[in-house]
């Protein structure tokens, strides 16, 4: 079926590991775009990609790293993952053009221990 | 920098009653468009508004676009247990598809 996933639905990681979430969607959509979602912030934008190889920061890029070689696929990595990263991550992607819907993934809950 | 703010944060009715959430941006919007998050899910598109002014319904659901395109409001009729959720409004962040939410308001209604 089309549309947007995420894995690992969840997660349990210690302070220092590595880990990749995967974003995966099959609507070739040009925008994909990562948020973290913690109690009293909202959805804050972590980092965004236009295109296949073009990604930018948003507002809170640190301690993640993105990469997006093909269009459907824009994992996010935390280099050495922090208690304070501990939250729940959606992916979204829309079409090109300001103000155009975005579209999310089910979302993946990130405990750091 | 760029602001979009929302109130109440929280909103507890009893089934029936009415419901309203704000949201005020800190700079003139092009759109305004308005998701909701049940629990434990993602968030989901509801509306888009555009012009100045704009009113648009959805069966009990009201959302408005201030005429300076600055502020909105999603206010509910008669809320039932199915309205439950997180609502969030969001505006478009500088270039390309990128937005600003704002903190969202959780509604929850008791029956």
């Amino acid at each position: 079926d089309a549309g947007i996933t995420q894995s690992p639905r969840y997660k349990i990681t210690e302070t220092g590991r590595q880990v990749t979430l995967m974003c995966h969607q099959t609507w070739s959509h040009s925008y994909m775009f990562w948020y973290r979602q913690d109690l009293g912030h909202g959805l804050r934008l972590i980092y965004y990609s236009a295109a296949a190889d073009i990604t930018d920061k948003g507002e809170v890029p640190d301690g993640y790293v993105v990469s997006r070689s093909k269009t459907e696929n824009f994992p996010l990595t935390l280099e050495s993952a922090t208690r304070s990263q501990t939250s729940v991550y959606f992916c979204a992607s829309s079409g090109a053009g300001v103000g155009v819907e975005q579209f999310f993934g089910p979302g993946t809950r990130l405990t750091v221990l | 920098g760029q602001q979009v703010m929302q109130i109440p944060q929280y909103q507890h009715v009893q089934e029936g009653e009415d419901f309203t959430t704000y949201c005020n941006s800190s700079t003139t919007l092009s759109n305004i468009q308005w998701y909701k998050q049940r629990p434990g899910g993602h968030p989901v598109f509801l509306i888009q508004l555009v012009k100045s002014g704009e009113v648009k319904k959805q069966k009990r659901l009201t959302f408005q676009f201030g005429e300076a395109k600055k502020n909105s409001s999603l206010h509910i009729t008669a809320t039932q247990t199915t309205d439950v959720g997180t609502y969030f409004c969001a505006g478009p962040r500088g270039q390309g598809g990128k937005l600003i939410f704002g903190q969202g308001t959780e509604l929850s209604v008791k029956p």
